[in-house]
């Protein structure tokens, strides 16, 4: 399997807190994405980086990139109770054709 | 539109019995895929789809069958179920394949237990 493995595999803050969630992968990609799922939810994706781009933002969310570790962060500033969720790494390998391969997931609770 | 709309909602099956997981998407998306969802796992990919008429194998696709006779459907058979298919699958579109860099969207999942 390719997948993604993320770390740390849940983690508890407080309301207002930074949440940083990591993502190491095998091989070269062509991109890596990040998507959220709320309980009983389908995943809702929240940001896309290509291999040439090191970061991203997108409103509270900060993804980096670093393709010499294999490995990207998601920083969610200022959590709020409703960024509880489980996070998922996702990469498009090279070579990999059409396939999108998740990693195992982050369980995030944010608590007033 | 309705996105990426996924039925049933929940089914039980008994051991050997078929049955299809229906998808479907107005988007004019080419890519569709099947994933399933184990406890620990993430997400696995078992089939997916470039276009109409064209389908390949994912991670995990023994035991499951797909046909892609239209843009818009791309159902999912369980030929024979096992207990090792109960599992949550989620139906994906995108406008293109991934490497041009398109996100994914996703139905709200099947839940599916085999008895």
């Amino acid at each position: 399997s390719q997948q993604g493995e993320e770390d740390p595999q849940a983690l508890s803050i407080q309301e207002g807190e930074n949440a940083t969630m990591n993502c190491s992968y095998k091989t070269s990609i062509n991109n890596l994405q990040w998507y959220r799922q709320n309980s009983g939810r389908g995943l809702v994706h929240l940001i896309l980086i290509r291999s040439n781009e090191r970061e991203k933002h997108s409103g509270r969310l900060r993804v980096t990139l670093d393709t010499s570790k294999k490995s990207s962060s998601l920083l969610i500033t200022a959590s709020r109770a409703a960024d509880t969720a489980s996070y998922f790494c996702a990469t498009v390998y090279e070579g990999g054709g059409n396939k999108l391969t998740f990693g195992t997931g982050t369980q995030l609770k944010v608590e007033l | 539109n309705a996105g990426v709309t996924q039925t049933p909602k929940f089914q039980v099956l008994k051991t050997g019995q078929s049955m299809t997981l229906q998808c479907a998407q107005d988007m004019n998306h080419e890519y569709m895929s099947w994933y399933r969802q184990d406890p620990g796992m993430g997400l696995r990919l078992i089939h997916y789809s470039v276009g109409a008429g064209i389908t390949d194998q994912g991670e995990v696709p023994n035991g499951y069958n797909v046909s892609r006779s239209t843009t818009e459907d791309f159902p999912l058979r369980l030929l024979s179920a096992a207990p090792s298919q109960t599992s949550v699958y989620f139906c994906a579109s995108s406008y293109k394949a991934f490497p041009s860099g398109n996100t994914i969207y996703f139905g709200e999942g099947s839940w599916l237990t085999v008895v």
